[in-house]
């Protein structure tokens, strides 16, 4: 299986301020024949389902605010929050479709400081 | 877009079958991989297994030998069916879509892009 490791558990950050959560994969999640990263990252609120942000590691969803960007390859991945807003609080998850069984790294959670 | 519901009884007995369902509307049941996740109370997401049309289907190991999930094409419905549960498997279960693509002339599956509201599953006697 591959596992997903993400840090820090939570974090605090100031409204305005960058927020950043990294994701590292036991394996890559680069897939050569097309050189995309299998790799995506959600949003989740309390009481509602994930909501996709990210997919093949930087490529945001229709609607995803620019403030959200993803980046890394292989096995070192990042999702980056530039200009944290109150809206933004939520737990985040990065999660591997490269392969089965599809797993998802533990969630770090995102709250204003 | 694609909308799912998922449906199904709230509670269930130690060492009996959860069974859940799920109703997608606004896509074709032939488009798209449809997994389950499973979210027990205040921890992470974990993958239970998808499903396809043609009655392809792909479970975690570490469940598979009490998963069974199929779709009903006529209904636009696809389900699952986990049994011998125990309190362990008291979560919030997921139903969403997975896209495909092929590359290469391999299938791969697609991130989960649309996802139902979640429907809670205790386990108590």
């Amino acid at each position: 299986d591959i596992v997903m490791t993400q840090s820090p558990d939570s974090l605090a950050v100031s409204l305005g301020e960058r927020a950043t959560i990294n994701c590292k994969s036991s394996q890559s999640v680069l897939y050569s024949s097309n050189n995309k990263n299998y790799l995506a990252w959600y949003q989740q609120k309390p009481g509602q389902p994930p909501k996709l942000l990210i997919s093949w590691a930087s490529t945001r969803e229709s609607g995803v605010p620019d403030r959200f960007s993803g980046s890394g390859s292989g096995t070192d991945f990042t999702l980056t929050i530039s200009s944290l807003q109150a809206e933004d609080v939520a737990v985040y998850y990065c999660h591997q479709y490269y392969t089965t069984p599809l797993t998802f790294g533990g969630g770090t959670k995102v709250e204003i400081k | 877009q694609v909308r799912l519901q998922e449906s199904g009884p709230g509670l269930v007995k130690p060492s009996e079958t959860l069974s859940l369902t799920c109703t997608v509307s606004g896509g074709s049941i032939r488009s798209f991989y449809w997994t389950w996740m499973r979210q027990p109370p205040g921890k992470g997401l974990e993958w239970v297994g998808y499903t396809y049309y043609s009655g392809g289907t792909d479970y975690n190991p570490s469940l598979r030998s009490r998963v069974t999930m199929s779709v009903d094409t006529s209904k636009n419905q696809f389900s699952l069916k986990l049994s011998s549960v125990t309190a362990a498997d008291t979560a919030v279960y997921y139903c969403a879509s997975m896209p495909v693509e092929k590359v290469r002339g391999v299938i791969m599956v697609r991130e989960a892009n649309y996802w139902g509201q979640g429907t809670l599953v205790t386990v108590s006697s």
